[in-house]
């Protein structure tokens, strides 16, 4: 079945500095790549996704970059503040099923 | 529109007890997946449902179950509980429609229910 691996567990960034997280699956099936940020005590929440047709996606302060050839997926979040402090879980999944498999998280502390 | 809705919140149950867990999803969608979160094990597929059939299951034991109704909510049940089953059960929805539909396996989640097994 799918794997899928996140780096680093941690991540200690100062306010206004770059935050990249990054992740590598095993399945070249899958082709839905969706990142998730939960908060503590909270949901997790849909921050961004992108699909294996596309290499790049950008909202705002978030981008994801995807290669499919080396199977590896991240997200790189510029301007860090605060209230970007939160556990960030990367997940992979076959567009024809709704089964994600999470990578283990990353904890994102922005220091001010 | 209301989102994901799980019930309960929190539970207490002791070794061998078993359990029921409720989720209604956002109206419309029809897939509903379960998923368990640990410290150890971070997020693990459970099962999902759609259209009341079970689509895709995780490597859990038989002693978790779910079920869908017509009206799309979904049960899960534990049984003979262990130790080892204490986590945060987290629902999510779905549209559930297929490939290349724009929304498809977005998945939105539900508070979760938090059972600790004494």
């Amino acid at each position: 079945g799918e794997n899928v691996e996140q780096h680093p567990s941690t991540l200690s960034v100062q306010e206004g500095d770059s935050a990249v997280i990054k992740c590598t699956y095993s399945d070249s099936a899958s082709n839905y790549f969706p990142w998730y940020k939960q908060e503590l005590g909270k949901r997790p929440q849909l921050i961004i996704d992108i699909r294996s047709n596309v290499g790049e996606k950008k909202d705002q302060r978030i981008a994801v970059t995807l290669n499919k050839t080396a199977k590896h997926f991240s997200l790189h979040i510029t301007e860090t503040q605060p209230e970007d402090s939160a556990v960030y879980f990367c997940a992979a999944s076959l567009a024809a099923g709704n089964k994600l498999t999470f990578g283990g998280g990353t904890r994102v502390l922005v220091k001010p | 529109k209301a989102g994901v809705t799980q019930t309960p919140r929190y539970l207490i149950k002791t070794r061998g007890q078993q359990v029921t867990l409720s989720c209604s999803p956002i109206s419309g969608h029809r897939s509903v997946s379960w998923y368990q979160q640990t410290p150890g094990q971070g997020l693990q597929f459970l099962f999902e449902y759609f259209s009341e059939t079970q689509r895709n299951k995780g490597n859990f034991p038989g002693r978790f179950s779910g079920r869908q109704f017509s009206n799309s909510r979904s049960e899960m049940n534990v049984s003979t509980l262990e130790l080892g089953d204490s986590a945060l059960y987290l629902c999510a929805s779905t549209t559930g429609a297929g490939q290349g539909f724009r929304g498809a396996n977005v998945l939105t989640f539900g508070a979760g229910s938090r059972l600790t097994v004494l």
